[in-house]
């Protein structure tokens, strides 16, 4: 069956350091991989999209890899602040029409 | 410029009773999606409206239905509501239809059906 795990349901990292969030997948051939946040209560924000040629995406503190051979990505947070304690999603597309989400990793950077 | 707007933020029904959603996308988006989020199922695809017209639908029961009007606004309706339908229910909108680009989500409607 087709599945998409992320590697842990809460992750906790200290101020300052670089959080390294696991997203693996099962049974898909991804054209296109989207991280998002998402805060309690809110709706997901984008953060990144990598395509399936690419193997690595960067935006400010932000970077994305993407290993089609291994079936995974991996999203880091590098100088982590409190500001970025939320929920992070990894979703991925076959075909570009519709997003596949994994079910979340709770981010907590402790001061 | 306003974001994607949704109403209502929140509300309760009845099993058996039907709700209507609505969503604004951003101005100058054509695409609009749906997606349901509860916390066992994580958030799942219900359908995508690209110029009124349905582009995709997602693995739900008839129940759940949409539109999409000239204006680039859209509903979804849930008809005889069953206590497995309480979620939050996101819309997203975007320029193109798919997801080659970022999608906009607004912040859902919270639906509790008692």
């Amino acid at each position: 069956s087709q599945k998409i795990e992320q590697n842990s349901e809460a992750l906790n990292i200290q101020e300052g350091k670089t959080a390294t969030l696991t997203c693996n997948y099962t049974n898909y051939s991804p054209a296109y991989l989207q991280w998002y946040r998402q805060d309690p209560g809110r709706g997901p924000v984008f953060l990144l999209l990598i395509r399936e040629n690419e193997k690595e995406k960067r935006k400010e503190r932000l970077k994305v890899t993407f290993d089609t051979t291994l079936k995974q990505s991996l999203f880091h947070i590098t100088a982590s602040q409190p500001a970025d304690s939320a929920t992070y999603l990894c979703a991925l597309s076959p075909r570009g029409d519709n997003l596949f989400f994994g079910t979340g990793t709770r981010l907590t950077v402790i001061p | 410029k306003a974001g994607v707007t949704q109403t209502p933020r929140y509300l309760i029904k009845t099993r058996g009773q039907q709700v209507t959603l609505s969503c604004s996308p951003i101005s100058g988006h054509r695409s609009v999606s749906w997606y349901q989020q509860t916390p066992g199922q994580g958030l799942q695809f219900l359908f995508e409206y690209f110029s009124e017209t349905q582009r995709n639908k997602g693995n739900f029961p008839g129940r759940f239905s949409g539109r999409q009007f000239s204006n680039s606004r859209s509903e979804m309706n849930v008809s005889t509501l069953e206590l497995g339908d309480s979620a939050l229910y996101l819309c997203a909108s975007s320029s193109f239809p798919g997801v080659s680009g970022e999608l906009f989500f607004g912040e859902g409607s919270r639906l509790t059906v008692l």
